[in-house]
C-alpha cells in the first residue's frame, strides 16, 4: 500500500499526558498537512510542510502542539500536557509539486483524552 | 479567503443524480474550487477540482457558471455507497489557503 499511513489510528490517554502521532506520506509526496477533524466538523487545518520546512501553523496550533519533518520525510505531531478538548481526529495529508492541487489522506489518528 | 456555502444535509435514493450546490460569492480570479468526499472514520478524498464550465471525471461533474459564485457537484447515479459528507473548497491553489467547511451530508437510500 502506497497511501499515506499514521501510527497508532486510536490513542487513549489521561488529561496532562504527552501524545506523539507520526505519519507517513506518499512517497516523494514534498508537501505534507496536519489537520484537526471534531465530530460533525470539517478537517480543521493546523500546519503544512514543504519538504522540512514548515511554512504555516494555524492559530489553533497552540503552544502545546509542535510538529516536525526532521528529513522532508514522515512528520510527527505532539501534543503536551493533552487537555479534555485535545480529543479529536488528527489527519495527515500529502501532496505533490509546490501546489495543494490533490491532497491525499491519511486514515487518521483519533485521540481521546480522559 | 472565499466563505462558502453548502446546504447541511441532503437525501436521494440509488440510480438517481444528485447535484450539491456550493455558493461562494467573494470568489477570486485566482481560485479555485475543489470537492472532497468523506466517509465515516476515514480521510477526505478528492473528488473533482475546476475552474470555470465544466469538468468530468469518471465519478463526478463539476459545473461552473461563468460568474463563479457557486459550482455545482453532480454525481450520476448514486448508490448507496455514495453515503458520505462532500466538501466545496475555494482557494488559490498556490498560497495554500483552501480550508474545509462543514460540508453536506448526503444519505442515499434504497
Amino acid at each position: 500500500d502506497t497511501g499515506v499511513s499514521q501510527d497508532p489510528r486510536h490513542k487513549i490517554t489521561k488529561r496532562g499526558q504527552n501524545v506523539t502521532f507520526r505519519c507517513d506520506p506518499i512517497s516523494e509526496h514534498n508537501r505534507l498537512y496536519w489537520y484537526r477533524q471534531t465530530l460533525g466538523q470539517g478537517p480543521e487545518f493546523l500546519t503544512y510542510f514543504q519538504n522540512e520546512a514548515q511554512l504555516e501553523k494555524s492559530r489553533l496550533l497552540s503552544d502545546r502542539f509542535s510538529a516536525e519533518r526532521p528529513k522532508g520525510s514522515f512528520s510527527t505531531l505532539e501534543i503536551q500536557r493533552t487537555e479534555q478538548g485535545d480529543s479529536a481526529m488528527y489527519l495527515c495529508a500529502s501532496s505533490a509539486g509546490t501546489s495543494g492541487v490533490e491532497q491525499f489522506f491519511g486514515p487518521g489518528t483519533r485521540l481521546t483524552v480522559l | 479567503l472565499a466563505k462558502t456555502t453548502q446546504p447541511i444535509s441532503m437525501d436521494s435514493y440509488e440510480g438517481q443524480e444528485v447535484n450539491i450546490t456550493c455558493s461562494h460569492n467573494n470568489i477570486a480570479t485566482n481560485d479555485y474550487i475543489t470537492w472532497y468526499q468523506q466517509f465515516p472514520s476515514q480521510g477526505p478524498r478528492f473528488i473533482i477540482q475546476g475552474y470555470k464550465t465544466k469538468v468530468t471525471n469518471e465519478v463526478a461533474s463539476l459545473f461552473i457558471p461563468a460568474d463563479r459564485k457557486s459550482s455545482t457537484l453532480s454525481l450520476p447515479r448514486v448508490s448507496l455507497s455514495d453515503t458520505a459528507v462532500y466538501y466545496c473548497l475555494v482557494g488559490d491553489l498556490n498560497n495554500n489557503d483552501m480550508r474545509f467547511g462543514a460540508g453536506t451530508r448526503l444519505t442515499v437510500k434504497p
